[in-house]
């Protein structure tokens, strides 16, 4: 089974800031998910990335997966409230069979 | 349209009680799944269904734990001599076969007095 690992762990900062967020794995990714998950909520997909080197913008959002696709990072511009959540990355690579191991999460607070 | 329903949204329930706990996945989705959500988690997966099988169960962590989904739409989570440990936000997700995109419902939080 695949470890993720996210980073930080917790994140705290101000509106208005830029920020990145981290996954790695231990071995390779061959499909990579960005879940964000509200209090209260399930996670909701954000993005799917499935090349090395792949840079997927999602408004002020930008997914990257790492060349060797062992690691993907997201990075959001300008932090606004409404981003506060936390961030789950998922592997997603269990052809014909679907399910998902989740990283540990980064819990994402934007400061008004 | 609506999405995932579980229901209750909330489960108190005493050390030793059964449980059950209900997903209703989107009209049409043909895979269903489990997770479990420790706090401080990322969720993590029990089950996986493909119509009315059960097509991959490793992630359920005993044989307190089983899960039915006998037509291919409704599932219910069962857990019988329910320990503390259980306590956890329980996760339903649905897909339309082959989309590799899951749709999760809200969860039911599940505590073990």
């Amino acid at each position: 089974t695949q470890l993720l690992e996210q980073s930080p762990q917790f994140l705290s900062i101000q509106e208005g800031e830029n920020l990145t967020v981290y996954c790695n794995s231990s071995s390779v990714f061959s499909s990579l998910q960005w879940y964000r998950q509200e209090p209260g909520e399930g996670p909701v997909l954000l993005v799917t990335v499935v090349t090395g080197g792949e840079v997927k913008k999602l408004k002020r959002l930008t997914f990257q997966f790492g060349d060797a696709r062992k690691d993907s990072s997201l990075h959001i511009t300008a932090a606004q409230p409404g981003d506060t959540g936390l961030y789950l990355c998922a592997d997603a690579s269990n052809f014909g069979n679907e399910k998902l191991t989740f990283g540990t999460g980064t819990r994402l607070t934007i400061i008004p | 349209g609506a999405g995932v329903s579980q229901t209750p949204s909330n489960k108190v329930t005493e050390k030793g009680k059964y449980v059950e706990l209900r997903c209703d996945p989107i009209s049409g989705h043909t895979a269903l799944y489990w997770y479990r959500q420790s706090l401080g988690q990322g969720p993590e997966f029990l089950i996986y269904f493909q119509g009315t099988g059960a097509a991959d169960d490793s992630g359920l962590p005993n044989d307190r734990f089983f899960a039915v989904r006998p037509e291919g739409s409704v599932s219910t989570l069962k857990i019988q001599r329910t320990e503390r440990g259980d306590s956890a936000v329980y996760l339903c997700a649905s897909s339309p076969r082959g989309t590799g995109t899951q749709y999760f419902g809200p969860g039911t939080r599940l505590t073990v007095l």
